[in-house]
């Protein structure tokens, strides 16, 4: 199964940046990285995916190491909207998601 | 992106019945998974369900305690069976979107389930 490592929780000022990293050394050469982020009482919802180069999306930008065994998930200005739970993971075999912990992102006003 | 109908989306059983919950996706789709989310935990993979062969389960879970259904590209069923109060979770289902070619994955909202 995917393996990944997310800090419990982070908090954040409201029109601050957010930097959310996540550690999955067991990751192979042609998987993507995966977020996704979880509001209270929703399903989760698709945040950004990328393999090797930054990406960047209306939501949010994913900067992947070097290496690939670590990535970061940068919300640019956090809201009060963005207070959710943000799971980092990747494809493990037969196209299957599996999560870790995720992170509670707290918003501070 | 995909648009998942999962219903119901929340309901009381009491213990020993079954329930079964409805995923319907608006668009023709591969495989299908179903996860269940504990009270205050990440979300966890029941199975994964594919059209026309028999899902495939992750370990811990059993075609017995939840049968699933996926009889055509668009519609899966996942049934919680003799249900106990250990049974109450979220119940989700979620595909693949390769509609945009993202390639990301799409969630139903949920089915909350609480027995008693």
């Amino acid at each position: 199964d995917a393996k990944t490592t997310q800090p419990n929780s982070m908090e954040s000022n409201e029109e601050e940046p957010v930097h959310l990293p996540c550690n999955h050394s067991t990751i192979s050469g042609t998987d993507y990285i995966h977020w996704y982020r979880q509001l209270p009482s929703q399903g989760p919802e698709y945040v950004i995916h990328g393999l090797t180069s930054n990406v960047n999306n209306r939501m949010a930008s994913l900067a992947i190491a070097e290496d690939r065994k670590s990535s970061t998930l940068i919300l640019h200005r956090a809201t009060l909207r963005d207070a959710a739970v943000y799971y980092c993971t990747y494809k493990a075999a037969g196209n299957k998601l599996t999560f870790g912990g995720g992170t509670r992102v707290l918003v501070k006003p | 992106s995909a648009v998942i109908s999962q219903k119901p989306s929340r309901d009381i059983c009491q213990r020993g019945t079954s329930l079964t919950i409805q995923c319907q996706v608006d668009s023709q789709v591969t495989m299908m998974f179903w996860y269940r989310q504990q009270p205050g935990q990440s979300l966890t993979l029941i199975a994964t369900a594919n059209q026309g062969s028999e899902a495939t389960y992750e370990s811990g879970f059993v075609i017995d305690k939840f049968p699933i259904s996926r009889p055509n590209l668009t519609f899966s069923t996942l049934t919680v069976s003799n249900m106990s109060p250990e049974d109450s979770s979220i119940y989700l289902c979620s595909v693949e979107d390769r509609r945009t070619g993202r390639y990301g994955y799409t969630f139903g909202s949920g089915t909350r389930l609480t027995v008693v």
